[in-house]
């Protein structure tokens, strides 16, 4: 199995809602991340969990808040969103080889999410 | 600082027109380069990873290459099923949690 799997597709929420974003690898990979594409711009990072400890923070805002229940989970609570982060939402997994992440990384389908 | 540039940044092929993409970096230590592929709406699909100058990966139709400034994604009798967004990304010698550096993307679209 080589697929990391992401619910829901698509997510229409107003900014006072709150929702979650689901992440789920069976590859046995210690290494999960979040990130966030806006349309014609590349994948720009939000987060890594390594050993399911939150490694990277890119100074998300805290309506973003992550978290990773087990080694092949990773969630993405959203609360009070602005209709700017209105984006696709990928989830990404990879291995650690030698003490730090492998490089490659294998990603979801993605969550396209509209804020109203 | 650690750039990634891509061109360019749209480019349209005839069926069976053979063409390259363009990855230009700077980096300090390069761990390795990246190409991935992206289709509309989806997450991005790994293509290839380059590790050292003169490097060459192979894939069906796709021919990726490294020197020590840029790689080159090169295209051979391009089909119609080939048109998608190529990334490319670097992973610098500072980094140690997979934090990729991606380019903004060449959208490639190939007419039959």
């Amino acid at each position: 199995d080589t697929e990391v799997t992401q619910t829901p597709k698509h997510l229409v929420m107003g900014m006072t809602n709150k929702k979650s974003l689901k992440c789920e690898q069976h590859m046995g990979h210690r290494a999960m991340y979040w990130y966030k594409q806006k349309a014609k711009k590349p994948p720009e990072l939000m987060f890594v969990y390594s050993y399911e400890k939150l490694s990277i923070n890119e100074s998300v805002p805290s309506r973003f808040s992550p978290e990773c229940p087990n080694s092949s989970l990773l969630n993405l609570h959203l609360h009070a969103l602005q209709p700017e982060d209105s984006a696709l939402y990928l989830c990404a997994s990879s291995q650690f080889k030698g003490g730090s992440a492998n490089e490659k990384l294998f990603f979801g389908s993605g969550t396209q999410l509209s804020v109203l | 600082e650690d750039q990634v540039t891509q061109s360019p940044e749209a480019l349209r092929l005839q069926e069976g027109e053979s063409s390259s993409l363009n990855c230009s970096y700077t980096v300090s230590g390069l761990r390795g380069l990246f190409w991935y592929r992206q289709d509309p709406g989806k997450g991005p699909e790994f293509l290839f990873t380059l590790y050292s100058a003169g490097e060459e990966k192979e894939k069906e139709r796709l021919k990726a290459t490294l020197t020590k400034k840029e790689s080159f994604l090169h295209i051979t009798a391009p089909k119609p099923e080939d048109s998608a967004t190529y990334l490319c990304a670097v992973l610098s010698g500072s980094s140690n949690t997979g934090k990729l550096i991606f380019g903004q993307g060449t959208t490639l679209q190939v007419k039959p």
